[in-house]
């Protein structure tokens, strides 16, 4: 597609029920990150996706969070028995390199908007 | 985790005005971009810089590569309504891939 995507773009789930969350990254994008982005704060780095390397799991919170890339094209951020403080909006970007030492941008998708209740 | 420090955090001006925000860090950075994010969106990216001293515009945005490589400034000139909404700095340190993101600069235009 034209630009990053991302699904579904609000998610409304009750407390300790597990959510997926898709990305659709550039066509053609080998590096792909997501970010976490809490209510009126900056964007923090969850995951990030490389080409057929093994991902940089670093910015995970904690093991109910996990993430998969399929044929290192669309990617799944997956939250198992969700908690309140899981609530945020969850941002995906894809860039044509993101190997370190090279100059590249990142282009985000709109996002997904989780509310836990 | 480890963020910039951009300021001011929010700011309000009249329609017209230029604006300047800035961004520093304790470490260098070999690429700064600046993006801006409008309520209920991803952030679209305004400017990419990637050398020291590098001054780029991009309408009336101007953004530049401090010559330290530790901070960075973005100009707004001749303010109008929809520049409303919340800019972020994002640095790229040498031999990572990593990004990190401002907290963000809140601008609300007064018409």
């Amino acid at each position: 597609g034209a630009g990053v995507s991302q699904s579904p773009s609000n998610k409304v789930t009750e407390k300790g029920k597990d959510v997926e969350l898709r990305c659709d990254p550039i066509s053609g994008h080998t590096a792909l990150y997501w970010y976490r982005q809490s209510l009126g704060q900056g964007l923090e780095f969850l995951i990030y996706f490389q080409g057929n390397s093994a991902p940089d799991k670093s910015g995970l919170p904690s093991d109910r969070f996990s993430a998969e890339r399929t044929g290192g094209s669309v990617s799944t951020l997956t939250i198992q028995r969700t908690q309140q403080e899981d609530s945020a909006v969850y941002l995906c970007a894809s860039s044509s390199r993101g190997i370190a030492g090279y100059t590249d941008t990142q282009y985000f998708g709109p996002g997904t908007r989780l509310t836990v209740l | 985790g480890q963020q910039l420090n951009q300021s001011p955090q929010s700011m309000f001006i009249q329609e017209g005005e230029d604006v300047s925000m800035n961004c520093t860090s304790s470490s260098i950075f070999n690429t700064w971009l600046w993006y801006k994010q409008d309520p209920g969106e991803g952030p679209v990216l305004l400017i990419a810089l990637y050398k020291a001293g590098e001054l780029t515009s991009n309408g009336r945005l101007t953004a530049q590569f401090g010559i330290t490589r530790k901070d960075s400034f973005l100009n707004i000139s001749a303010s109008i309504p929809s520049d409303v909404g919340i800019y972020f700095c994002a640095g790229q340190a040498p031999g990572t891939y990593k990004y990190i993101f401002g907290t963000g600069t809140r601008l609300k235009v007064l018409a």
